[in-house]
């Protein structure tokens, strides 16, 4: 069974602050790694697919880093919003099979 | 371009019985997965579809089954519904490589009592 681990749980920041949190996945058999956030009501929306060691992508204020070899991956958020508040969920496909196994989620609060 | 639809979006039974859930993926995706979300498990793998074979299976009992059309549409069926399966029930389609992005659906609330 694999272990995809995602921390902190969950996360209090002001708004302006920056934050960031951790994906820990299995470095053996790695094909990609995906985010995606999660906002109460809606559905998940995709924010990055990760394949390559060292891969870094940005999307406005949202960039996230990849170490295949340490198996962890990095999602910042520079100048959160309250609109930044949902779940990120990081999920990781291993080798040549084609199921997402998905972390728990840090669920990330913004206040005003 | 519209977007992944599932129905119906909520849905209570009683024990015992079985529910057929749908999704119709985005127009051209071949690949739909379906995942069940609960309080303390999070997002857990069902199975995957591609062209209306069944490409991966995820750890859960027989009663969990599915089947995909030629047009792409999906069905999961659960049978003999368990309190246990109360839960979120989210499709997602993708053009069906492992590095395409997966659109959700909103989900169908099922609810067993």
């Amino acid at each position: 069974i694999l272990n995809v681990e995602q921390s902190p749980q969950s996360l209090h920041v002001q708004e302006g602050d920056s934050t960031n949190f951790t994906c820990s996945f299995p470095s053996s058999n790695f094909y990609a790694l995906h985010w995606y956030r999660w906002e109460t009501a809606k559905s998940p929306e995709a924010l990055f697919v990760m394949t390559l060691n060292g891969d870094e992508k940005k999307k406005g204020r949202i960039s996230a880093t990849l170490n295949t070899k340490e198996g962890y991956s990095y999602l910042y958020i520079k100048g959160s919003q309250p609109e930044d508040s949902a779940t990120y969920l990081c999920a990781f496909i291993e080798g040549s099979n084609y199921k997402l196994t998905f972390g728990k989620g840090t669920l990330l609060t913004v206040n005003p | 371009k519209a977007g992944v639809t599932q129905t119906p979006r909520y849905l209570i039974k009683t024990r015992g019985q079985q529910v057929t859930l749908s999704c119709s993926p985005i127009s051209g995706h071949r690949s739909v997965s379906w995942y069940q979300q609960t309080p303390g498990q999070g997002l857990q793998f069902l199975f995957e579809y591609f062209s209306e074979t069944q490409r991966n299976k995820g750890n859960f009992p027989g009663r969990f089954s599915g089947r995909q059309f030629s047009n792409s549409r999906s069905e999961m069926n659960v049978s003999t519904l368990e309190l246990g399966d109360s839960a979120l029930y989210l499709c997602a389609s993708s053009l069906g490589q492992q590095t395409d992005t997966q659109y959700f659906g909103p989900g169908t609330r099922l609810t067993v009592l």
